[in-house]
């Protein structure tokens, strides 16, 4: 998985609960993505992040923040989880933007109840 | 608002067989058109992609083809194999502006190849 992990890999947890995910590279990758994938929808984008402390937000953003501080780890947080949140969530990286190939994590299944 | 349409949803077809899937995308700034495969349990990964200036792109077995006036490209699985069953993406960005690199997915196509 292109020197991408993603912790943790299950989560449960209850609604109205923070969540945070966390997506580590090695790859020293400039452009990290979080995207969400749910049965009928394909992998929507969540937000992403073109450096460090540089974000902006994706097509289904509500509900979630992001922060980068460091170029190697990208955290997602579920600010007060939903049931609607329940979903597998991947990171992805990219050497630039120029539309090159995105490298995706192994992913994190999340089950908010 | 789904701005790239993929079928069918489900695939299944004999070992030595063509898989087809298609793509249909409504806006013309996409200029950009991957698609990714994703087995059960894993990450989507990069399997072909191919720009509006070329109609079709080979690799092996698998080949896109691409027609810009009827804004529709298609994945051809040639010979698919047992090996091939998992879930297919096609996916499209455009060069320019804030969306610059941002991929948008069409729904999946699960592809089963029967021994």
């Amino acid at each position: 998985d292109a020197g991408i992990t993603q912790s943790p890999r299950h989560k449960v947890t209850e609604t109205g609960t923070p969540v945070t995910l966390r997506c580590h590279q090695t790859e020293n990758h400039r452009y990290m993505y979080w995207y969400r994938q749910d049965p009928g929808h394909g992998l929507r984008l969540i937000h992403y992040s073109y450096g460090v402390k540089d974000t902006d937000k994706g097509e289904v953003s509500d509900g979630y923040s992001v922060s980068r501080s460091k170029t190697e780890d990208f955290l997602l947080t579920l600010e007060s989880a939903t049931s609607s949140q329940t979903s597998v969530y991947f990171c992805a990286i990219s050497e630039s933007q120029s539309q090159e190939t995105q490298y995706f994590g192994p992913g994190t299944r999340l089950l908010v109840l | 608002q789904q701005q790239v349409k993929q079928s069918p949803q489900s695939l299944i077809v004999q070992k030595g067989g063509i898989s087809i899937i298609n793509c249909a995308y409504e806006n013309t700034a996409f200029d950009y058109f991957p698609w990714y495969q994703q087995f059960p349990g894993k990450g989507p990964a990069l399997l072909i992609a191919i720009r509006p200036d070329v109609s079709e792109k080979k690799e092996g077995r698998f080949t896109i083809s691409f027609n810009k006036s009827a804004k529709q490209f298609s994945l051809h699985i040639m010979d698919s194999q047992p090996g091939d069953s998992a879930t297919y993406f096609c996916a499209a960005s455009k060069a320019g502006g804030t969306s610059y690199g941002k991929l948008t997915f069409g729904q999946g196509t699960i592809l089963t190849v029967h021994p």
